[in-house]
């Protein structure tokens, strides 16, 4: 499955397929990205991070890809398990003295069995 | 042993009232912050904390007040509260600026 263009709000998955999900960002300035998870009912929980002098970087299981020329990050997560049920965010910080990471509109992901 | 603890996870109150919740990270990081997030989950930065000193105040009306009495401590106090005020609020910290962040698990607010 995956969530293709700017962003969709939505994402269902069968279960032990990939996923992609999309991620537009604000400012060309932006140094720093962050994937997280938001599972029902807790705070979002740190997935993977990367820096913009890179433009892959794996995990278990997930692998951020950073397109600096389109402003364009995505996550992919390997054999998506019902427990990947959640919604995602991405979050940028600029290079500046003001620390904040500024989050985009999430992508909620269903995982069918 | 939760890394950031926020108190009360669920807080149901009438509109005019005062609130307070609170937030505890034993993580030993030097920066906080409050976000808030609304019914279509969209997260946004309130206030951030480095040091017990505030960095980041966003346009949040002055009914919210933050306060840091030590670096491993960020409460919110809440005055007047209004319908609008209904959201998820979270407290997060981080071991350097622009660094990523650790979230407690929210605090639920509703506004009657």
């Amino acid at each position: 499955g995956e969530s293709v263009g700017l962003h969709l709000p939505t994402l269902s998955v069968q279960e032990g397929d990939n996923s992609i999900i999309n991620c537009a960002y604000s400012n060309s300035a932006s140094d720093y990205f962050i994937w997280y998870k938001q599972e029902s009912g807790k705070g979002p929980q740190f997935i993977i991070d990367i820096r913009s002098n890179m433009d892959k970087r794996q995990g278990q299981r997930v692998t951020v890809l950073l397109n600096k020329t389109v402003k364009h990050l995505s996550l992919q997560i390997a054999a998506t398990q019902p427990g990947d049920s959640a919604v995602y965010f991405c979050a940028e910080i600029l290079p500046t003295n003001d620390y904040k990471l500024s989050f985009g509109a999430g992508t909620t992901v269903t995982v069918r069995a | 042993d939760t890394a950031v603890s926020q108190t009360p996870k669920y807080l149901v109150t009438q509109m005019g009232n005062d609130k307070s919740i609170k937030c505890e990270q034993n993580l030993g990081h030097d920066t906080m912050y409050w976000y808030k997030q609304d019914s279509k989950k969209f997260l946004k930065i309130m206030f951030s904390y480095n040091n017990k000193e505030l960095i980041i105040n966003e346009t949040v009306p002055n009914r919210f007040s933050p306060k840091s009495p030590d670096k491993a401590h960020l409460n919110l106090h809440i005055n007047s509260l209004e319908l609008g005020d209904s959201a998820v609020y979270f407290c997060a910290s981080s071991d350097a600026t622009n660094e990523k962040l650790f979230f407690g698990s929210g605090t639920q607010l509703s506004v009657l």
